[in-house]
């Protein structure tokens, strides 16, 4: 099991570029998540999907769209990247109250 | 609005107990979690608390009381690997998590 993955782990971005972050996980989760953690600030909730095919904003969902493309896999999407999106990146998924957590995805944009 | 309140740092020694506490005012309520964060690394689960009252795991005890809106994450017989990141999450909805910025807790010989 290798339970959430994320790819890339780490990524250069000039303004305005566009990028794509993607998830997987194989515990059969229906609920997957996008977080940023910002030094000093926590995780905060970007997207998420309670199920396959339903996604829903969470608390700073502006400058992001996602896709649940099926139940593995949620990809997340900068279209047109800010030097404000500068973050690490946690995609996460659950079955119930517990979230288990990729690696992160340490996005920088210059 | 909503917001959780928490230390955003704690020291202790090897061996000793530590108390991190977190204060939660939000919209909705389904229960309090704790996470461990090492160095920037994947958060981990170490507890959920739906109702008043203290959960068990090991050297890890979690206190939660609805009517405070207030929670407690116990760590006794510290050791150095416990230095980390401790955030508090509320359960506001039936999958959202919001959580709080963090406790760094560092331990010292």
């Amino acid at each position: 099991n290798a339970g959430v993955t994320q790819t890339p782990k780490f990524q250069v971005l000039k303004t305005g570029q566009s990028m794509t972050l993607q998830c997987a996980q194989d515990m059969n989760h229906n609920s997957m998540y996008w977080y940023r953690q910002d030094p000093g600030m926590g995780l905060r909730l970007i997207y998420y999907s309670a199920s396959e095919g339903t996604t829903d904003k969470g608390e700073v969902p502006n400058g992001y769209n996602v896709s649940r493309l099926n139940k593995r896999e949620f990809s997340l999407r900068l279209e047109s990247a800010a030097p404000s999106q500068t973050s690490v990146y946690f995609c996460a998924s659950s079955s119930s109250y517990e979230q288990y957590f990729g690696p992160g995805t340490r996005l920088t944009v210059t | 609005g909503q917001s959780l309140e928490q230390p955003s740092e704690v020291t202790a020694v090897e061996g000793a107990i530590v108390q991190i506490n977190c204060t939660y005012q939000t919209s909705g309520f389904y229960g309090l979690s704790w996470y461990q964060q090492h160095d920037g690394g994947a958060p981990t689960f170490l507890s959920y608390n739906a109702l008043d009252g203290l959960e068990e795991t090991g050297r890890f005890s979690s206190f939660l009381s609805r009517s405070d809106s207030y929670g407690y994450l116990l760590l006794q017989e510290l050791q150095m690997k416990d230095s980390a990141s401790y955030f508090c999450a509320v359960t506001s909805s039936r999958t959202a998590l919001i959580f709080g910025k963090g406790t760094t807790l560092s331990v010292s010989s």
